[in-house]
């Protein structure tokens, strides 16, 4: 089975902190995302990647950045954290991006309150 | 652009009653459909989806889907549910950016199932 592994389910964070989510998967997946999810808006996507050091934004991408040194590993980082970031984060894996019928595998999530 | 409306962001059910969430589509393309759950403090996991090779969709846990062009719709759908299959349901589709493919959802809907 897939496995999405994220760091933490819980993270409290101060004002103004730098705040890193990790994300390692198992698969040898190409396409990794991170999402934040928050009532009645769904899942958003704030990047994704589809190789090592390649990354795109994705719809709501600012006040975060992304990192990938490593296939299996896509960190999601919040370079100064602010009240409104207060929410779940979802990472993703998928397999071959040239296709469109690829489902994604989730992580557990990691919800982050910002105080 | 592609996105994907769920219709009611709650539906409430008895056990052993029809569950029906709904989904339309907006695609110029022939869409490639989605349906995840979220059970409370999880990851997303995939239920069904839809890749053009029929458009009944038969998923897990008794779940099935059929897609119907003339209504852009994919519907959700199980004969009789059950207190287990409480949980927020996400209607996905894939599109294209810049080369490669992503997610993008629904708001979602949340279903209840009581006794």
């Amino acid at each position: 089975d897939v496995k999405v592994t994220q760091s933490s389910r819980y993270l409290v964070k101060r004002t103004g902190e730098k705040v890193f989510l990790e994300c390692v998967q198992d698969m040898d997946h190409e396409n990794m995302f991170w999402y934040r999810q928050d009532p009645g808006l769904g899942l958003r996507l704030i990047y994704f990647s589809y190789d090592v050091k390649m990354k795109e934004k994705g719809d709501i991408p600012e006040g975060y950045s992304v990192s990938r040194e490593k296939k299996e590993r896509f960190s999601l980082i919040l370079e100064s954290a602010s009240t409104n970031q207060t929410s779940m984060y979802l990472c993703a894996s998928s397999f071959n991006p040239g296709r469109m019928n690829t489902e994604a595998f989730f992580g557990q999530g990691t919800r982050l309150t910002v105080v | 652009a592609q996105s994907v409306t769920q219709l009611g962001s709650h539906v409430s059910v008895s056990e052993g009653a029809l569950v029906l969430l709904r989904c339309n589509y907006s695609s110029s393309v022939p869409p490639y459909l989605f349906w995840y759950v979220q059970y409370p403090n999880q990851g997303l996991q995939l239920l069904l989806k839809y890749t053009s090779a029929a458009t009944l969709v038969k998923g897990i846990n008794g779940f099935e889907a059929e897609f119907k062009k003339s209504e852009t719709s994919f519907h959700l759908t199980k004969p009789s549910a059950h207190m287990s299959d409480a949980a927020e349901y996400f209607c996905a589709v894939s599109v294209r950016s810049g080369g490669y493919n992503k997610l993008i959802f629904g708001a979602g809907t949340r279903l209840a199932v009581h006794p």
